[in-house]
């Protein structure tokens, strides 16, 4: 079984300013995907970023980047440039090819003005 | 739009009724999946199911029946909802296992009295 393990459960950063999530993860599987999802204080769960294991490439969509290392099994999110917007809770995920997910147990990002 | 759709969006209930909580998704996703989510504990997954009449246990699926007799449908059914199944609870689709990231739905609060 996989295991998804975020160690920060707060955060906090300036607008503007640079932040990085960590999350580390435990899996026997080869093939595998992993996510970051964004869940703002509407409840609605929204993906930020994916990265397919067999990529060594780091995924990057706009100001959100990730930096992944597969032997260490660590996958961070940096946020740069923070605005208000990103404040929220963020969620590290494992998706295997045999069909179970695994969710950390979340970051509360707050981004202050 | 793409979507997956899940209703009720909030439903309270007593001890023992039998309720049905419905997910629909019209991306023709091959992949559905339920979550529930927990102060603290991330998203755990009760069911998943890779396609039409294949249905698999996730890491929380005691309480829980789900059926998949149409690609588009995944309905969670609990026959005897019991106090500790309060919870919000999200559905899911993705076109394989993980590619691409999981479609949420809106989610629906459960609350059993």
């Amino acid at each position: 079984a996989q295991t998804v393990t975020q160690s920060q459960p707060e955060m906090s950063v300036q607008e503007a300013e640079t932040v990085t999530l960590s999350c580390t993860y435990d899996t026997s599987e080869n093939n595998y995907y992993l996510f970051w999802y964004k869940q703002p204080p509407s409840r609605q769960m929204i993906l930020v970023i994916r990265q397919e294991a067999y990529k060594q490439q780091n995924a990057t969509e706009n100001r959100f980047s990730v930096n992944f290392q597969k032997a260490a099994k660590s996958f961070s999110l940096k946020i740069s440039d923070s605005q208000l917007g990103d404040t929220a809770m963020y969620f590290c995920a494992f998706g295997g090819d045999a069909g179970k997910s695994t969710f950390g147990d979340g970051t509360t990002l707050t981004v202050k003005p | 739009e793409a979507q997956v759709t899940q209703n009720p969006r909030y439903l309270i209930t007593v001890t023992g009724k039998k309720l049905t909580v419905t997910c629909s998704q019209n991306m023709n996703h091959e992949y559905m999946s339920w979550y529930r989510q927990d102060p603290g504990l991330g998203l755990r997954q009760i069911y998943y199911s890779m396609n039409v009449e294949v249905t698999d246990k996730g890491d929380v699926p005691e309480g829980y029946k789900v059926s998949r007799k149409e690609k588009r449908n995944f309905p969670l059914i609990l026959e005897s909802p019991s106090p500790n199944q309060t919870s919000l609870y999200f559905c899911a689709s993705s076109r394989r296992t993980g590619t691409g990231g999981y479609t949420f739905g809106s989610g629906t609060r459960l609350t059993v009295v």
